[in-house]
């Protein structure tokens, strides 16, 4: 019964580099939601997917972010031309329905920009 | 501004001792949950409250969210050095799903 998966754990790129974090989430769950979690901040919210759609990215910087959730395989949270301040953890969670109270999350990816 | 206002934002007590963490809001949540997190690791779900006035008991932990579903509590009787870690309140939204985080209590239980 295995839980929401995140890879990779951790992610060292460059400044100006790409990275793509990649979340697949419960079994039976289809909709997802990614977090950031800034040193010494809380977590942010920052958008919200169900399968082929985004929902709400209310919380997305305008540029350089994107999200997907195909039809097909995992949802992947893509940060263009990385800078120093992206350097966070970065959540994802799921939940099994729309409106659902409870989401649950995975172990995170540790992204280090140098 | 926090708009789920944690507090103690830190706690050091012996082992053995009550403690109380609080979440306050002046918005009104559909829900709110709390997660424990461990250094590393993502949060992991402790309960979810739905009902103003909800009590929900967890062996040594009780969570009671407010009348006026603004406001819950995490009580923690006889803590543990098991117990420590970074305690986390999120309330979700009466309009979409999104969570807002508290910006948590680090606890430590000392033996």
């Amino acid at each position: 019964n295995a839980g929401v998966m995140q890879n990779p754990r951790h992610l060292v790129r460059r400044r100006g580099q790409e990275a793509r974090l990649r979340c697949s989430p419960m079994k039976g769950h289809s909709h997802v939601y990614w977090y950031r979690q800034l040193p010494e901040e809380g977590l942010k919210f920052m958008v919200y997917l169900q399968k082929e759609n985004i929902i709400d990215e209310s919380g997305m910087p305008k540029e350089r972010f994107s999200a997907e959730f195909p039809k097909e395989g995992p949802s992947i949270l893509r940060i263009q031309q990385v800078v120093r301040g992206d350097s966070a953890a970065y959540f994802c969670a799921s939940s099994p329905l729309a409106g659902s109270e409870t989401q649950y999350f995975g172990p995170g990816t540790r992204l280090l920009v140098l | 501004t926090q708009l789920l206002e944690q507090s103690p934002q830190f706690l050091s007590i012996q082992e053995g001792e009550n403690l109380t963490v609080y979440c306050n809001s002046s918005s009104v949540f559909s829900s709110l949950q709390w997660y424990r997190q461990e250094p590393g690791e993502g949060p992991v779900l402790l309960v979810t409250v739905v009902t103003g006035g909800e009590v929900k008991k967890l062996k040594r932990l009780t969570f009671q969210f407010g009348d006026a579903r603004k406001d819950s509590s995490l009580h923690i009787t006889a803590a543990q050095p098991g117990d420590t870690g970074l305690y986390l309140c999120a309330g979700a939204m009466e309009y979409g799903n999104k969570l807002v985080f508290g910006a948590g209590t680090i606890l430590r239980v000392k033996s």
